[in-house]
């Protein structure tokens, strides 16, 4: 069945960066699109960015542009989101999600269990 | 950017009850707007894609409308496990956001 599963929590100090990982089972890796959103504690979602795996484009979120970079490997199916220059307020649960449509940017209907990154000192 | 703000922040309802949630748009979003659904300790779930489209597996007591800047989730009659909260989102071009959200909580 289709699936994204991603890596398990972090912690990290303020000014350093994480790498999240997601990786894809059960469909062509390359043919959808893989959305990142974060949820602050208690607050609501927040879309970060896209990347097609198909071709390598990424959209990132004007907030995170200059401090966040999608990548991914083919070879493994996975997809990474790298946040860089860390503050307490990027502390939360980080998704991500496949696109609904195949080769083509539409909606997110698979998501993994969410990753949570603690950024203190 | 889309500004997406959604009403009422909470709505408290019984079960059976019919519930109307609204979201609305900075700018024209055409018809590039879905709702999610979203639970405690939860990923959040695609109900509605293309503003009136139900995903797969979604029951029919969920529907949505509307087109331009003006949408609405209505569920038709409340179940106990449709008390969560909900978002919509919307996209343009290449960007994406979400609404604040709509707790949808038992009276």
């Amino acid at each position: 069945q289709v699936q994204v599963v991603q890596s398990g929590a972090e912690v990290r100090k303020p000014g350093a960066s994480v790498k999240v990982s997601c990786k894809a089972s059960g469909y062509s890796f390359s043919d959808y699109y893989i959305h990142w959103v974060r949820q602050a504690p208690g607050q609501g979602l927040e879309w970060m960015g896209v990347i097609n795996p198909g071709g390598g484009s990424t959209s990132y979120a004007q907030k995170f542009q200059g401090r966040v970079t999608m990548t991914w490997d083919t070879s493994t199916s996975t997809v990474y989101m790298d946040l860089s220059s860390l503050r307490s307020d990027d502390t939360a649960v980080y998704y991500c999600a496949r696109d609904t449509q195949r080769r083509s940017m539409g909606w997110l209907d698979t998501w993994g269990q969410g990753t949570l990154v603690a950024v203190s000192s | 950017e889309t500004v997406l703000t959604q009403s009422p922040p909470t709505l408290s309802l019984s079960p059976g009850d019919r519930a109307t949630l609204s979201c609305r748009a900075s700018q024209s979003v055409r018809s590039y707007l879905a709702w999610y659904q979203q639970k405690p300790g939860q990923a959040p779930r695609l109900l509605i894609y293309d503003a009136s489209n139900r995903a797969t597996g979604i029951p029919a007591r969920f529907s949505g409308s509307g087109s331009g800047t003006d949408f609405t989730l209505t569920i038709s009659s409340l179940e106990p496990e449709d008390f969560a909260v909900y978002y919509c989102q919307q996209r343009s071009d290449w960007t994406y956001s979400f609404g604040q959200g709509t707790t949808l909580e038992i009276k």
